[in-house]
């Protein structure tokens, strides 16, 4: 149980072009969605919090009209990188948690690794 | 301000070694959650174990063991008999409302 999909798994397009990934809850309903950002040989990065019908809270120097995040429903996010350049050729990744509290799991997707050419 | 380090950047073990990932975190809040989690070359992140603040027993499983000492706020991985099939980053996290990772140790077992 518990399974993040996430999609797609790797995005390859010419600088200036949106991408839209979507992370789904399979089997449970996720009220919160974590969206994270990895550079190659580095950690994750967290980029934002969403929740299910309200705006996402955006880490410190992460562009909010840069990094559009929805949550529309309880077992889909979406992050669309707008206008995206090379510099945000990265490898994305997110959780979601199934119930309130910290003390609950993130359940992971498998990433989804861009490149801006 | 909570924070997760991970001090050994790189680790290269010979195959049925022992090794140990350390794990040293600050956080202000006395209820909260470890976490470790693999990431293989293939990118995802595969869970390995929670564990709350005030559940300080050590943990086994298989060739896997964690110890948690909330003295010197550390939880700390060890691996016994590595195998190649465990190089990997790892990855300790804490956990409040978010979740914040360390940088990662890059474990390479050698055959």
């Amino acid at each position: 149980g518990a399974v993040v999909s996430q999609h797609p798994s790797r995005v390859i397009c010419k600088s200036g072009t949106s991408v839209k990934i979507e992370c789904r809850s399979l089997d449970f309903q996720a009220t919160t969605m974590f969206w994270y950002r990895q550079f190659p040989k580095k950690s994750l990065m967290l980029m934002a919090t969403s929740n299910e019908g309200s705006k996402a809270t955006y880490e410190q120097g992460v562009e909010k009209d840069k990094f559009l995040i929805n949550h529309a429903s309880l077992t889909l996010s979406t992050l669309t990188v707008t206008s995206a350049h090379p510099e945000d050729s990265s490898f994305y990744i997110c959780s979601a948690r199934d119930l309130e509290g910290f003390d609950q799991p993130q359940h992971f997707g498998d990433g989804t690794r861009l490149s801006i050419l | 301000a909570q924070k997760v380090t991970q001090a050994q950047t790189e680790i290269s073990v010979v195959e049925k070694e022992d090794v140990t990932l350390d794990c040293v975190y600050e956080t202000r809040d006395t209820t909260y959650y470890l976490f470790w989690y693999k990431q293989p070359p293939s990118g995802e992140l595969v869970f390995l174990i929670r564990r709350n603040s005030f559940d300080e027993q050590n943990e086994i499983s298989g060739r896997y063991s964690w110890n948690f000492q909330k003295s010197t706020s550390s939880f700390n991985f060890t691996i016994t008999a590595s195998q190649v099939v465990d190089s990997a980053v790892y990855f300790c996290a804490l956990s409040f409302n978010d979740m914040r990772f360390g940088a990662g140790t890059r474990l390479t077992v050698k055959p």
